[in-house]
C-alpha cells in the first residue's frame, strides 16, 4: 500500500525559532515527486515546497527547506524564523509520475506561540 | 482570471439522498483530483481522472461516483451509498505528464447530511 506517515499530529513553535516537521512514505515507486502543503484557516491548500525523488539536493524555499533521505524514505520539513503566518496545517504528499496519484498524510498542525 | 471553482462552499441534504458537487477549473488541465478531509484523517483519494470519459478509484471510492465528460468538469457525486458523507471536500487538478507538478485546489464545499 502507498502510504505517508506524519507521526506529529500537533507542533507549537515560538516565533522566530525553528521547526521541523517530520515525514515518511511508502512507495515502490521509483520515480516520484514529494511535497509540502500549507493549509491555513481558510482551508485554501498552498503548495510550500517540491522534491524531485532522483535529486539528491535537498529544496529551498527562502525560510522553508526539506531534509530529504530516499533510502529511508523520509521528507522532513524545516521552518527558520517562524511567523504567526506560518500556523497552518501541513501536509506532506508525493506524486507518482507513473499514474499522476497523489496521496497525502494526515497532517500536523502547527502553532505559533508569540 | 485561472482557477478551480467549488460550489456550492456549503451544502446540507436529508440522509438517504444523493448529491452531486460540482468543480469546475479553467487552468486547461488534464489531471482532476477529489479529496475528502475528516479531522484528523487528511486528505483522503476518492476518484482521479487523467484524460476526458476516464477515471480512477482512489482509496476510498465506495459510495462515491464522477464523470468527466468535459476537460474543465469533475462532479463528484455523493450516494446514499456512502455510509457517513459528512465532511470536507477538496477538488484539484494539476498538469499531467510533467512530473511533479502541483496539484491546484479549489476553495472546498462542505457537505453536512441530516
Amino acid at each position: 500500500a502507498q502510504t505517508v506517515t506524519q507521526s506529529q499530529p500537533e507542533m507549537s513553535v515560538q516565533e522566530a525559532e525553528t521547526v521541523t516537521l517530520s515525514c515518511t512514505y511508502d512507495t515502490s515507486e521509483s520515480d516520484y515527486y514529494l511535497f509540502w502543503y500549507k493549509q491555513p484557516p481558510s482551508r485554501q491548500m498552498i503548495l510550500v515546497i517540491r522534491q524531485e525523488a532522483y535529486k539528491q539536493q535537498n529544496a529551498t524555499e527562502n525560510r522553508f527547506s526539506v531534509n530529504f533521505q530516499k533510502a529511508a524514505k523520509s521528507f522532513s520539513l524545516k521552518i527558520s524564523d517562524s511567523q504567526l503566518g506560518d500556523a497552518a496545517m501541513y501536509f506532506c504528499a508525493y506524486r507518482i509520475n507513473r499514474d499522476d496519484k497523489i496521496i497525502f498524510g494526515k497532517g500536523t498542525r502547527l502553532h505559533i506561540l508569540p | 482570471d485561472g482557477g478551480i471553482t467549488q460550489s456550492p462552499k456549503y451544502l446540507f441534504r436529508k440522509e438517504g439522498q444523493n448529491v452531486t458537487l460540482s468543480c469546475e477549473q479553467n487552468l486547461n488541465h488534464d489531471a482532476m483530483y477529489w479529496y475528502r478531509q475528516d479531522p484528523g484523517q487528511g486528505l483522503r483519494l476518492i476518484y482521479y481522472s487523467q484524460i476526458v470519459n476516464d477515471f480512477q478509484k482512489g482509496d476510498i471510492a465506495e459510495g462515491y461516483s464522477v464523470s468527466r465528460e468535459k476537460k474543465e468538469s469533475f462532479p463528484l457525486t455523493v450516494t446514499s451509498a456512502q455510509k457517513n458523507p459528512t465532511a470536507f471536500y477538496l477538488c484539484a487538478s494539476s498538469i499531467l505528464g510533467t512530473g511533479g507538478a502541483e496539484a491546484f485546489f479549489g476553495q472546498g464545499t462542505r457537505l453536512t447530511v441530516v
